[in-house]
């Protein structure tokens, strides 16, 4: 149980265009979504905090006009990357957060979406 | 604001051998702590964790330890093997607002056979 998974996992893109990540918890219903970003020999940080049905949370020195973030459903979050530059190149991995599967606090991985932008 | 040291960034021991890695947290408010092992390119995976009222947590090879008035825990892997080798980070998270996680650097574990 406790299954998240991200469509795409690898997406490769032209700068200037934007690209949409998906964030899907398969089998429990999700409160909370996190959405991180890490760098290569980086650790995980932390862009945002979503909750079903308004709006996202973003940490400090993440652009939400950049970075949209949609969790319209209990099981879906989605990362919209507008005009993607090569610097926002990484590695995207969401999180999800359910009360009732695992540990109260326990945050569950999706597998993570390489972004690489030409 | 909320901030996670790790240390060390770099660790390598011979097969069989222990090893330890130390975490301190900023936030006296924190009340849980997950220590999560990530190989190159995959997501990070759950392989311990420790709540607040408790001291230690023991499972298997790996083992928890929480200093809650000094703030800081540690992860403690005995008996280790070449498959341990991968990057761990440890993290921390409040009950206030989002329960979201800070994490801390990372630390390189090396096991050399």
């Amino acid at each position: 149980g406790a299954v998240v998974s991200q469509h795409p996992s690898r997406v490769i893109c032209k700068s200037g265009t934007s690209v949409k990540i998906e964030c899907r918890s398969l089998d429990f219903q999700a409160t909370t979504m996190f959405w991180y970003r890490q760098f290569p020999k980086q650790s995980l940080m932390l862009m945002a905090t979503s909750n079903e049905g308004s709006k996202a949370t973003y940490e400090q020195g993440v652009e939400k006009d950049k970075f949209l973030i949609n969790h319209a459903s209990l099981t879906l979050s989605t990362l919209t990357v507008t005009s993607a530059h090569p610097e926002d190149s990484s590695f995207y991995i969401c999180s999800a957060r359910a009360p009732l599967a695992g540990s109260y606090n326990e945050q569950f991985f999706g597998p993570g979406t390489r972004l690489t932008v030409l | 604001g909320e901030n996670v040291e790790q240390h060390p960034s770099t660790l390598s021991v011979q097969e069989g051998d222990s090893a330890v890695i130390k975490c301190t947290y900023s936030d006296s408010a924190s009340n849980y702590f997950p220590w999560y092992k990530q190989e190159l390119g995959k997501r990070p995976q759950l392989i311990i964790d420790i709540r607040s009222n408790v001291g230690e947590k023991k499972d298997q090879r790996i083992a928890v330890t929480l200093n809650k008035t000094a703030k800081h825990f540690s992860l403690h892997i005995t008996e280790t093997q070449p498959e341990d080798s991968a990057v761990y980070f440890c993290a921390a998270t409040s009950p206030s607002g989002t329960y979201k996680y800070i994490f801390g650097t990372g630390t390189r574990l090396k096991v050399l056979a």
